[in-house]
């Protein structure tokens, strides 16, 4: 029930293009949705965040969609950069604000 | 701006031995965590930290672990005897009152 999933693993998007990236949760409880850019060798660093009582949240190029209902939430990347390759992890976190569960990450390359 | 840093960057140790890594998080923080990543896999929690004791741990926080605040600025994980499957990046995050947890570099640790 902890557990939050994502996909895809690995994503290429010419430049210019949108990456999608989608995160899907289970425990009710996680009312924290933050995502996490790693480039590698560099510690995660928060990229942009969303509560449920919102359904987008947009700053700059980079946009959360989130559906409670479905307990979805997904990462757009508008004008997709060769300087966004990195690893993306969509993440969770309850009421406490207390540890982060992470999803797998998705390996981005955004070609020139 | 200010950020979270740990040391060493890198750690190799024989398999059965002590290490320590470190961190000093950013000044006016009050939670502090330690995540760890196995090689191309997902950030994990391991513990969670505030008001000088452990507030939350997962199962893998075992009893060969170990955190403390020695004094006001360091945390420092402790892995008393370490084993092959100990070998990850060990990241140390940390927060203000708000939700957002601020990562360092991590910490490359090699269990031989």
């Amino acid at each position: 029930q902890q557990q939050v999933k994502q996909s895809p693993q690995s994503l290429i998007v010419q430049k210019g293009g949108i990456s999608i990236i989608n995160c899907a949760y289970e425990n009710t409880a996680f009312d924290y949705f933050p995502w996490y850019q790693q480039f590698p060798g560099k510690g995660p660093a928060l990229l942009i965040a969303i509560r449920p009582d919102v359904s987008e949240k947009k700053e700059g190029r980079f946009t959360i969609s989130f559906n409670k209902s479905a307990k979805q939430f997904s990462l757009h990347i508008m004008d997709s950069q060769p300087g966004d390759s990195a690893t993306y992890f969509c993440a969770a976190a309850d009421n406490a604000g207390n540890m982060l569960t992470f999803g797998g990450g998705t390996r981005l390359m955004v070609k020139p | 701006e200010p950020e979270v840093t740990q040391t060493p960057s890198h750690q190799v140790t024989q398999m059965g031995q002590e290490v320590i890594l470190r961190c000093v998080p950013i000044s006016n923080h009050l939670y502090f965590y330690w995540y760890r990543q196995i090689l191309g896999q997902k950030v994990e929690f391991l513990v969670s930290f505030y008001n000088n004791e452990i507030s939350e741990k997962s199962e893998i926080f075992d009893d060969q672990f170990s955190v403390e605040r020695p004094d006001g600025s360091n945390f420092t994980l402790k892995i008393r005897s370490t084993k092959l499957e100990d070998s990850a990046m060990y990241f140390c995050a940390s927060r203000a009152k708000q939700e957002t947890q601020y990562f360092g570099p991590g910490t490359r640790l090699l269990v031989l």
